[in-house]
């Protein structure tokens, strides 16, 4: 089968750094994606990742390892608007987009 | 551009019931899915539409079908509501790698 697997819940506080983390077994990958989603609102698009690396976007970046089939999110200098879920999803050989239930992150003051 | 938008925002329906929630892609995209998601978990995919026709389907039963139209505007439609169905339905629109979301229709049956 296909699984998603990301942590349920992480708690960090304003200012700090956050690492989640992601592994995913797939029939296929044709990339990765990191959503953001605020509880009671559509995902946002945060970044996207084909080849091995680390992807920087400001105060996001996203780093993939193909060959361990992981990926984290890094959240720089947190803010209290960072709190929400966090989806990281892998489009399959089928170009279905497979996803984990979502990381909650709490920011503490 | 107003992006994908979705209606309406919320509905309340009877079980046994049959209920038609329409998206509007982002302006340019072709390809639209829709995604079903429970409270607290992952969206997870019903079916995608591309050129009006059903391209990729997840596991829904057959209660769930859909419709495009050649402006890419889609239907969902789910016949003989379950109190399962309560969720938070999903429209994404893209063109190429990066999927834009509507802002949902909340979904209740009673």
């Amino acid at each position: 089968g296909q699984n998603i697997d990301q942590p349920t819940e992480m708690t960090a506080t304003e200012g700090a750094i956050v690492q989640i983390n992601c592994t995913y077994q797939t029939s296929g990958f044709n990339g990765l994606f990191w959503y953001q989603q605020h509880a009671g609102e559509a995902p946002t698009f945060l970044s996207y990742n084909v080849l091995d690396g680390l992807e920087e976007k400001g105060r996001f970046s996203s780093f993939l390892s193909r060959s361990k089939g992981y990926s984290y999110l890094l959240l720089k200098e947190l803010q209290m608007k960072d709190s929400a879920s966090y989806l990281c999803a892998v489009r399959d050989s089928n170009y279905q987009l497979i996803w984990g239930a979502g990381t909650k992150l709490i920011i503490k003051p | 551009d107003a992006g994908v938008t979705q209606s309406p925002t919320h509905l309340i329906k009877t079980r046994g019931q049959q209920v038609t929630l329409r998206c509007s892609p982002k302006s340019g995209h072709d390809t639209v899915s829709w995604y079903q998601q429970a409270l607290g978990q992952g969206p997870q995919f019903i079916f995608q539409y591309y050129e009006e026709e059903e391209r990729q389907r997840g596991n829904f039963p057959d209660r769930f079908s859909g419709h495009q139209f050649p402006n890419y505007s889609s239907e969902l439609n789910v016949n003989a509501l379950l109190l399962g169905d309560s969720a938070l339905y999903l429209c994404a629109s893209s063109r190429s790698a990066e999927a834009f979301f509507g802002q949902g229709t909340r979904l209740t049956v009673v």
